[in-house]
């Protein structure tokens, strides 16, 4: 069974400060697929990110960077100099990843983020 | 390039009545799921189609839900006689298949919020 952990229910940053959201999974599957969605308080889930579990590269795109570490089974996201637009709740979720699977979501708990002016 | 619309964005529904929710996934996207998202949760896979087919339901789907893709296109998610714990968020998410057999993200529509009283 797969499971998704994300221990932070809710971080309160100011603006600017640097925030670092946890993510730790558990899968018996060998390969899967792990991502990032927000959740603005408009509701709508917004996709932010995929990583293939082959591939353990750190990404960044602009004030966003992600840290997949295998050995400790986490996908870690950082938001640098955050602003109040980044306020919103924040899932991680989990797919298995092989040839014809149902690519199924296991979504975590959430975290939500709360950036004060 | 539109996104996934669906309607009714909320509904009000005494507890024994019937509801229908409807999904218009992104036109060239063949995969289609439906999941739920109680307050202060992350959303809970329910069901999922490839183009047409239903190819797996969770065990959160009782008998009083049924989902259907007819020709592939829109789904619609039928609750019957439903009860207050059927109050929840009710999101549709459409993805790609490739050729290869393998799934791309989700993307996610706006949600329906169902509210039984």
């Amino acid at each position: 069974a797969q499971k998704v952990t994300q221990a932070q229910t809710e971080i309160s940053v100011v603006e600017k400060e640097d925030v670092t959201l946890d993510c730790v999974y558990e899968t018996r599957d060998t390969t899967y697929y792990l991502f990032w969605y927000k959740q603005p308080p408009s509701g709508e889930l917004v996709f932010l990110i995929r990583r293939n579990s082959f591939d353990e590269q750190n990404e960044i795109s602009g004030r966003y960077s992600w840290n997949f570490q295998k050995s400790t089974s986490s996908f870690n996201f950082t938001i640098t100099a955050s602003q109040v637009v980044d306020s919103a709740v924040y899932f991680c979720a989990l797919s298995e990843a092989e040839y014809n699977a149902g690519n199924m979501l296991t979504f975590g708990g959430g975290t939500r983020l709360m950036v004060k002016p | 390039d539109t996104g996934v619309s669906q309607n009714p964005r909320h509904k009000i529904t005494k507890r024994g009545q019937n509801v229908t929710f409807r999904c218009d996934p992104i036109s060239e996207h063949n995969r289609l799921y439906w999941y739920r998202q109680t307050l202060g949760q992350g959303p809970e896979f329910l069901t999922y189609f490839q183009n047409e087919a239903q190819l797996e339901k969770s065990r959160l789907l009782s008998d009083r839900f049924s989902a259907e893709r007819p020709k592939g296109s829109f789904s619609t998610l039928e609750i019957q006689r439903t009860e207050q714990g059927d109050s929840a968020m009710y999101l549709c998410a459409s993805s790609r298949r490739t050729g290869g057999g393998y799934g791309y993200e989700q993307y996610f529509g706006p949600g329906t919020r169902l509210t039984v009283t």
